[in-house]
């Protein structure tokens, strides 16, 4: 059963343009939802993240969209940059019990192009 | 350099055998987490140990087994070893306190391969 469905699987932008990749969940007890970014060779490292009392969080050229009532949430890139050509986790977690391990979706291959 | 250290980056080892990857997490970190990335599944939570005491345990198959040592670095014994095996297998530490999630950080993970 997958818990957090993420798409698409890969997305292509130009410089400058908008990417947007978007999540569903399944589980209403997640309480935790960050974005991690792999780039070839390494770990995914943690981007943004937010937990479900906003609707909208924003980091420099990162945002969050977060519906509750719909279960989904969604990354927003402005500005994408070739650097940005990475692969893209969603994630949700719950802490439970001093745990929070992390659901994670299949992941979306970012690529920016010139 | 995240912090949280993992050896070997690369391991090539026969169906039937038995490795182990280590982890070493970042300072102050008391829970370490391993998951499996595979092409297939995606990336798959296995096990969480929290000051050397198992955690929570996610699809970890009973050929896997791991553990946390007083000096909290952890280790992920993969015995049996099949073709399907074959992975990245990631390491993350964070501090949990009070309930409050303050985000991963992952190692930059070992490659094995099984042939």
């Amino acid at each position: 059963q997958q818990q957090v469905k993420q798409s698409p699987q890969s997305l292509i932008v130009q410089k400058g343009g908008i990417s947007i990749i978007n999540c569903a969940y399944e589980n209403t007890a997640f309480d935790y939802f960050p974005w991690y970014q792999q780039f070839p060779g390494k770990g995914p490292a943690l981007l943004i993240a937010i937990r479900p009392d906003v609707s909208e969080k924003k980091e420099g050229r990162f945002t969050i969209s977060f519906n509750k009532s719909a279960k989904q949430f969604s990354l927003h890139i402005m500005d994408s940059q070739p650097g940005d050509s990475a692969t893209y986790f969603c994630a949700a977690s719950m802490g439970g019990a001093g745990s929070y391990q992390l659901t994670f979706g299949k992941g979306t291959k970012l690529s920016v192009i010139p | 350099d995240s912090g949280v250290t993992q050896t070997p980056k690369h391991l090539i080892t026969a169906t039937g055998q038995r490795v182990t990857l280590r982890c070493s997490p970042r300072s102050g970190d008391l829970s370490v987490y391993w998951y499996q990335q595979s092409l297939d599944q995606g990336l798959q939570f296995l096990i969480q140990y929290y000051n050397g005491e198992e955690r929570a345990k996610g699809n970890i198959l009973e050929r896997f087994s791991a553990q946390q040592f007083p000096d909290l670095h952890s280790e992920l014994n993969l015995s049996s070893l099949e073709l399907g095996d074959s992975a990245l297998y990631f390491c993350a530490s964070s501090v949990a306190i009070d309930g409050t999630n303050y985000g991963y950080t992952f190692g930059s993970g070992t490659r094995l391969t099984v042939v």
